[in-house]
């Protein structure tokens, strides 16, 4: 069993949609939990933090952590052309061992 | 966000040479850094841990003495690929620790190896 996954996609949203995005974990003490964006030929860039469990909102994108389902979901609103990357999920464990999953690509059609 | 600098961006090197990539945290010191190899269209993979003034931790199946790392300061690691082939090209990337308690992990541009 993987640590982290996610659906690989592609997801396809149209311009001015929610974009949502979902993972899940399997280590139950993971502490820390991350959304990356990564464009093509990018490296990755941290978009989002989540700690507790409940909704984090910053702009356009709110985190959702459930500890209990184990599962990190990472909402998009107005979706934009250029949101159009692969999201990757990360969690950090208390040995400070992150783990990624392999990534959703999200295409925002305009 | 703590930043990573990464260089060089891209390196085109022939076959049987060495390239050597550096990785440099310019805001804050990093004790341990991690390099990444990721091929197109796939997951990032972890290569090896990087530790200051020890010796790197290699994942399974990365050759240690095809992939030199060096953290010999607080704020640099080197990635060494040496006797490069073909099939090493692919993209590599650094990161490193940062935030309170280390808890964030941020990366540096990468850098996109090509060996003819």
């Amino acid at each position: 069993q993987k640590e982290v996954e996610q659906n690989s996609g592609p997801l396809s949203v149209p311009e001015g949609a929610i974009a949502s995005l979902n993972c899940t974990y399997s280590d139950r003490v993971s502490q820390s939990f991350f959304w990356y964006r990564q464009y093509s030929g990018k490296s990755p860039e941290l978009i989002m933090s989540i700690y507790s469990n409940g909704d984090k909102e910053d702009g356009r994108f709110t985190a959702q952590l459930n500890k209990a389902s184990q599962y990190v979901s990472l909402l998009i609103r107005d979706s934009q052309p250029s949101d159009s990357a692969t999201y990757l999920c990360a969690v950090n464990n208390p040995g400070n061992q992150f783990y990624f999953g392999t990534g959703t690509s999200l295409t925002v059609i305009p | 966000g703590a930043v990573v600098s990464q260089h060089p961006s891209r390196v085109i090197c022939k076959s049987g040479t060495s390239v050597k990539i550096e990785c440099r945290s310019l805001d804050f010191q990093a004790t341990t850094m991690f390099w990444y190899r990721q091929f197109p269209k796939q997951s990032l993979m972890l290569m090896a841990t990087s530790n200051e003034g020890s010796k790197a931790t290699y994942e399974q199946g990365v050759e240690k003495d095809k992939f030199l790392i060096n953290h010999a300061s607080l704020t640099l690691s080197t990635l060494t690929v040496t006797s490069a082939h073909p099939e090493d090209s692919s993209f590599y990337i650094c990161s490193a620790r940062a935030g309170q308690g280390g808890e964030k992990l941020f990366f540096g541009s990468g850098t996109q190896l090509s060996v003819l």
